[in-house]
């Protein structure tokens, strides 16, 4: 059975830089995409960016260049880093495993969460 | 538009049938995918593809499309599907996109 466990800080700084990792078990690290995601109190997925299958990193635009996100093969592992945190980046935070193909997506395993906390 | 739409809330009666739509432009190119969500709780995959479910996933849940309509049914909704439910796809340049979620009561 595949598993995705995440860790990282749960209480920012306003203008600290998150991190967050997660660890994939169970299956075949490769040939799969890696995503995060985030989801604000009470509110709806977003999409933060993923990692493909070639290592090709990809964001969503609405970040603005703060997102990094990288992965460590020989640890089956993946790392988000985004800069210059404000409050509005108080969410919780998924890592997940996304199945694609030219015609559909499906993340199909995901992360327990980490709830980071942006607070002077 | 890249925007993928839901209902925000429907409520269906213990044992009866509720349908969940989800309404956006990249859904005539790409097929959605469906995520459960209890409070406290991971999403978790219900439906994918043109109609594909986990394995561990009942078969009341179903899912089809039309156009730029994907949707997603439950047959015969049970206490336990009491939940928030997205759909989600690919939007126009490929980045994944959820749309606002729709909460479905069991009454």
């Amino acid at each position: 059975q595949v598993q995705l466990q995440q860790w990282g800080a749960g209480l920012l700084k306003p203008s600290e830089t998150l991190s967050l990792t997660c660890a994939v078990s169970g299956g075949s690290f490769s040939g799969y995409y890696w995503s995060w995601i985030r989801q604000r109190p009470g509110k709806g997925l977003e999409w933060i960016g993923e990692i493909n299958d070639s290592g090709r990193p990809k964001y969503n635009p609405s970040l603005k260049s703060r997102a990094t996100i990288s992965e460590d093969t020989s640890k089956s592992q993946f790392s988000l880093k985004l800069t210059s945190v404000t409050a509005a980046d108080t969410a919780i935070y998924y890592c997940a495993r996304e199945a694609a193909n030219s015609s559909s997506s499906a993340f199909d395993y995901w992360g327990q969460g980490t709830l980071v906390t942006v607070s002077s | 538009s890249s925007e993928l739409t839901q209902d925000p809330a429907v409520s269906v009666a213990l044992g009866q049938t509720v349908r969940i739509t989800c309404q956006g432009d990249s859904l005539r190119r790409y097929y959605a995918s469906w995520y459960q969500q209890k409070p406290g709780q991971a999403p978790v995959l219900v439906v994918y593809g043109k109609n594909y479910r986990p394995s561990e996933i009942p078969n009341r849940f179903s899912g089809s499309f039309s156009g730029n309509t994907a949707s997603l049914t439950i047959t015969g909704a049970q206490a336990e599907d009491e939940a928030d439910y997205f759909c989600h796809s690919r939007d126009t340049i490929g980045n994944p996109s959820f749309a606002t979620g729709t909460r479905v009561t069991v009454l």
